[in-house]
Protein backbone atom coordinates (compact mmCIF):
# COMPACT_ATOMS: atom_id res chain seq x y z
CA UNK A 1 0.00 0.00 0.00
CA UNK A 2 0.96 3.34 -0.26
CA UNK A 3 0.08 6.00 2.05
CA UNK A 4 -0.16 8.42 4.64
CA UNK A 5 -1.23 8.32 8.02
CA UNK A 6 -1.32 11.43 10.35
CA UNK A 7 -3.18 9.86 13.54
CA UNK A 8 -3.52 13.09 15.28
CA UNK A 9 -6.90 14.59 13.88
CA UNK A 10 -6.82 17.78 16.41
CA UNK A 11 -4.37 19.46 18.30
CA UNK A 12 -4.61 22.44 20.56
CA UNK A 13 -2.21 23.96 22.76
CA UNK A 14 -1.67 27.05 24.06
CA UNK A 15 0.69 29.82 22.70
CA UNK A 16 4.54 29.78 22.91
CA UNK A 17 4.28 26.04 23.19
CA UNK A 18 6.14 23.54 21.36
CA UNK A 19 4.06 21.19 19.00
CA UNK A 20 5.30 18.21 16.97
CA UNK A 21 2.83 16.91 13.85
CA UNK A 22 3.28 13.03 13.27
CA UNK A 23 3.44 11.68 9.52
CA UNK A 24 3.91 8.27 8.91
CA UNK A 25 4.14 6.64 5.65
CA UNK A 26 3.88 3.62 3.23
CA UNK A 27 5.36 3.04 -0.02
CA UNK A 28 7.23 0.00 -2.09
CA UNK A 29 8.99 3.09 -4.11
CA UNK A 30 12.68 3.28 -3.11
CA UNK A 31 12.81 7.09 -4.96
CA UNK A 32 9.90 9.49 -3.13
CA UNK A 33 9.24 13.02 -1.88
CA UNK A 34 7.57 14.02 1.14
CA UNK A 35 5.62 16.93 1.79
CA UNK A 36 3.88 19.55 4.18
CA UNK A 37 1.06 21.62 2.95
CA UNK A 38 -0.74 24.29 5.14
CA UNK A 39 -4.03 25.24 5.00
CA UNK A 40 -5.68 28.55 6.80
CA UNK A 41 -9.04 29.12 7.30
CA UNK A 42 -9.07 31.09 4.52
CA UNK A 43 -8.72 27.52 2.33
CA UNK A 44 -5.69 27.98 0.30
CA UNK A 45 -2.66 25.07 0.15
CA UNK A 46 0.82 26.66 1.42
CA UNK A 47 3.40 24.36 0.23
CA UNK A 48 6.18 24.39 3.68
CA UNK A 49 8.50 21.61 2.76
CA UNK A 50 9.46 19.07 0.18
CA UNK A 51 12.15 16.31 0.96
CA UNK A 52 13.72 13.33 -1.07
CA UNK A 53 13.91 10.09 0.12
CA UNK A 54 17.73 10.35 -0.24
CA UNK A 55 17.85 13.35 2.16
CA UNK A 56 17.45 12.36 5.38
CA UNK A 57 18.74 15.78 6.80
CA UNK A 58 16.47 17.41 9.14
CA UNK A 59 15.62 20.75 8.23
CA UNK A 60 15.18 24.05 10.49
CA UNK A 61 13.09 26.70 9.25
CA UNK A 62 12.66 29.35 11.68
CA UNK A 63 10.35 27.99 14.14
CA UNK A 64 9.52 25.32 11.84
CA UNK A 65 11.84 22.17 11.95
CA UNK A 66 10.79 18.28 10.13
CA UNK A 67 12.28 15.60 11.03
CA UNK A 68 12.58 12.45 8.94
CA UNK A 69 13.65 9.18 9.18
CA UNK A 70 13.59 6.17 6.66
CA UNK A 71 14.00 3.17 9.88
CA UNK A 72 10.53 4.68 10.73
CA UNK A 73 9.05 5.93 7.29
CA UNK A 74 8.42 9.15 9.48
CA UNK A 75 8.44 12.61 8.43
CA UNK A 76 7.48 14.82 11.76
CA UNK A 77 7.11 18.79 11.46
CA UNK A 78 7.43 20.55 14.92
CA UNK A 79 6.41 24.38 15.49
CA UNK A 80 8.63 25.93 18.02
CA UNK A 81 6.87 28.83 20.22
CA UNK A 82 3.67 28.17 18.13
CA UNK A 83 1.72 31.06 17.70
CA UNK A 84 -2.24 32.00 16.84
CA UNK A 85 -1.34 32.09 13.39
CA UNK A 86 -0.45 29.06 12.91
CA UNK A 87 -3.61 27.55 13.43
CA UNK A 88 -4.34 25.63 10.16
CA UNK A 89 -5.16 22.42 9.13
CA UNK A 90 -1.59 20.60 8.15
CA UNK A 91 -1.33 17.66 5.40
CA UNK A 92 1.10 15.68 5.23
CA UNK A 93 1.67 13.96 1.92
CA UNK A 94 3.65 11.62 -0.11
CA UNK A 95 5.20 11.04 -4.00
CA UNK A 96 6.24 7.90 -4.91
CA UNK A 97 8.45 8.00 -7.71
CA UNK A 98 6.15 5.65 -10.14
CA UNK A 99 3.26 7.82 -9.52
CA UNK A 100 3.55 10.25 -12.25
CA UNK A 101 3.26 13.26 -9.44
CA UNK A 102 0.38 12.09 -8.10
CA UNK A 103 -0.04 13.16 -4.89
CA UNK A 104 -1.00 11.05 -1.41
CA UNK A 105 -2.23 13.49 1.35
CA UNK A 106 -2.51 12.34 5.03
CA UNK A 107 -5.88 12.56 6.10
CA UNK A 108 -4.41 16.02 8.09
CA UNK A 109 -4.13 17.09 11.63
CA UNK A 110 -6.38 20.62 12.52
CA UNK A 111 -3.71 22.66 14.97
CA UNK A 112 -5.24 24.93 17.02
CA UNK A 113 -3.33 27.38 19.06
CA UNK A 114 -4.93 29.53 22.16
CA UNK A 115 -4.18 32.73 22.91
CA UNK B 1 6.87 29.53 -7.91
CA UNK B 2 4.37 29.62 -10.36
CA UNK B 3 1.41 32.12 -9.46
CA UNK B 4 -1.70 30.29 -10.03
CA UNK B 5 -5.51 31.70 -10.37
CA UNK B 6 -8.86 29.83 -9.78
CA UNK B 7 -12.54 31.43 -11.08
CA UNK B 8 -14.79 31.51 -9.55
CA UNK B 9 -13.55 31.62 -6.09
CA UNK B 10 -16.93 30.49 -4.53
CA UNK B 11 -20.46 29.63 -5.70
CA UNK B 12 -23.94 28.38 -4.64
CA UNK B 13 -25.57 26.19 -7.27
CA UNK B 14 -28.34 24.62 -7.76
CA UNK B 15 -28.98 20.68 -8.03
CA UNK B 16 -28.87 19.51 -11.21
CA UNK B 17 -26.67 22.38 -12.88
CA UNK B 18 -23.49 22.47 -14.15
CA UNK B 19 -19.85 24.68 -13.21
CA UNK B 20 -17.25 24.74 -14.90
CA UNK B 21 -14.12 26.14 -13.28
CA UNK B 22 -11.03 27.42 -14.67
CA UNK B 23 -7.52 27.49 -13.59
CA UNK B 24 -5.10 30.09 -14.95
CA UNK B 25 -1.04 29.98 -14.07
CA UNK B 26 1.27 32.40 -15.32
CA UNK B 27 3.94 30.74 -16.61
CA UNK B 28 3.38 27.31 -18.90
CA UNK B 29 3.82 24.15 -16.95
CA UNK B 30 3.83 20.42 -17.79
CA UNK B 31 1.95 18.73 -15.25
CA UNK B 32 -1.89 20.07 -13.78
CA UNK B 33 -3.77 18.31 -11.61
CA UNK B 34 -7.61 18.73 -10.15
CA UNK B 35 -8.24 17.51 -6.87
CA UNK B 36 -11.63 17.60 -4.22
CA UNK B 37 -11.50 18.20 -0.80
CA UNK B 38 -14.62 17.70 0.71
CA UNK B 39 -15.71 19.36 4.01
CA UNK B 40 -13.88 18.18 7.32
CA UNK B 41 -11.62 15.87 4.55
CA UNK B 42 -8.11 15.57 3.09
CA UNK B 43 -7.26 16.07 -0.51
CA UNK B 44 -8.39 13.30 -3.26
CA UNK B 45 -7.10 13.31 -6.89
CA UNK B 46 -10.14 13.51 -9.83
CA UNK B 47 -7.54 13.44 -12.62
CA UNK B 48 -4.65 14.77 -14.27
CA UNK B 49 -5.58 17.28 -17.12
CA UNK B 50 -3.53 16.39 -20.19
CA UNK B 51 -2.60 19.07 -22.80
CA UNK B 52 -4.22 18.27 -26.25
CA UNK B 53 -5.59 15.12 -24.59
CA UNK B 54 -8.06 13.36 -23.07
CA UNK B 55 -7.72 13.72 -18.98
CA UNK B 56 -6.55 10.51 -16.98
CA UNK B 57 -9.42 10.08 -14.08
CA UNK B 58 -8.67 8.18 -10.66
CA UNK B 59 -10.89 5.47 -9.74
CA UNK B 60 -13.98 7.03 -8.57
CA UNK B 61 -14.29 9.78 -10.52
CA UNK B 62 -15.76 9.80 -14.49
CA UNK B 63 -15.69 11.99 -17.34
CA UNK B 64 -19.24 12.36 -18.06
CA UNK B 65 -19.22 13.67 -14.03
CA UNK B 66 -16.24 15.73 -14.50
CA UNK B 67 -14.86 16.77 -17.82
CA UNK B 68 -11.55 18.22 -17.91
CA UNK B 69 -10.17 20.41 -21.04
CA UNK B 70 -6.43 21.70 -21.18
CA UNK B 71 -6.08 23.68 -24.34
CA UNK B 72 -2.33 24.70 -23.35
CA UNK B 73 0.16 24.64 -21.54
CA UNK B 74 -1.09 27.61 -19.05
CA UNK B 75 -5.17 26.80 -18.38
CA UNK B 76 -7.29 23.97 -17.87
CA UNK B 77 -11.12 23.96 -16.76
CA UNK B 78 -13.39 21.28 -14.35
CA UNK B 79 -16.62 20.77 -15.38
CA UNK B 80 -19.07 19.52 -12.40
CA UNK B 81 -21.59 18.18 -14.35
CA UNK B 82 -25.29 17.18 -12.98
CA UNK B 83 -24.73 18.76 -9.45
CA UNK B 84 -25.94 17.24 -6.00
CA UNK B 85 -25.39 18.40 -2.79
CA UNK B 86 -22.52 15.83 -2.09
CA UNK B 87 -20.46 17.87 -4.87
CA UNK B 88 -20.43 20.49 -2.22
CA UNK B 89 -16.51 20.64 -1.74
CA UNK B 90 -13.48 22.66 -2.50
CA UNK B 91 -11.92 22.01 -5.96
CA UNK B 92 -8.33 22.63 -6.23
CA UNK B 93 -6.04 22.51 -9.32
CA UNK B 94 -2.17 22.30 -8.80
CA UNK B 95 0.64 22.36 -11.04
CA UNK B 96 3.99 21.22 -11.29
CA UNK B 97 6.25 23.31 -13.31
CA UNK B 98 8.82 22.77 -15.92
CA UNK B 99 12.01 24.04 -14.60
CA UNK B 100 11.60 24.19 -11.16
CA UNK B 101 12.43 21.40 -8.55
CA UNK B 102 11.22 17.57 -9.54
CA UNK B 103 7.75 17.31 -7.95
CA UNK B 104 7.19 20.24 -6.21
CA UNK B 105 3.50 21.29 -7.02
CA UNK B 106 1.72 24.41 -5.75
CA UNK B 107 -1.92 24.97 -5.65
CA UNK B 108 -4.06 27.44 -6.61
CA UNK B 109 -6.65 29.05 -4.21
CA UNK B 110 -9.34 27.04 -4.27
CA UNK B 111 -12.91 27.35 -5.53
CA UNK B 112 -15.68 26.44 -2.96
CA UNK B 113 -18.83 24.95 -3.98
CA UNK B 114 -21.78 24.16 -2.29
CA UNK B 115 -24.52 22.89 -4.00
CA UNK B 116 -28.68 23.45 -2.80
Amino acid sequence: AQKVTQAQTEISVVEKEDVTLDCVYETRDTTYYLFWYKQPPSGELVFLIRRNSFDEQNEISGRYSWNFQKSTSSFNFTITASQVVDSAVYFCALIPYSSASKIIFGSGTRLSIRP
Amino acid sequence: SAVISQKPSRDICQRGTSLTIQCQVDSQVTMMFWYRQQPGQSLTLIATANQGSEATYESGFVIDKFPISRPNLTFSTLTVSNMSPEDSSIYLCSVEAAGISYNEQFFGPGTRLTVL
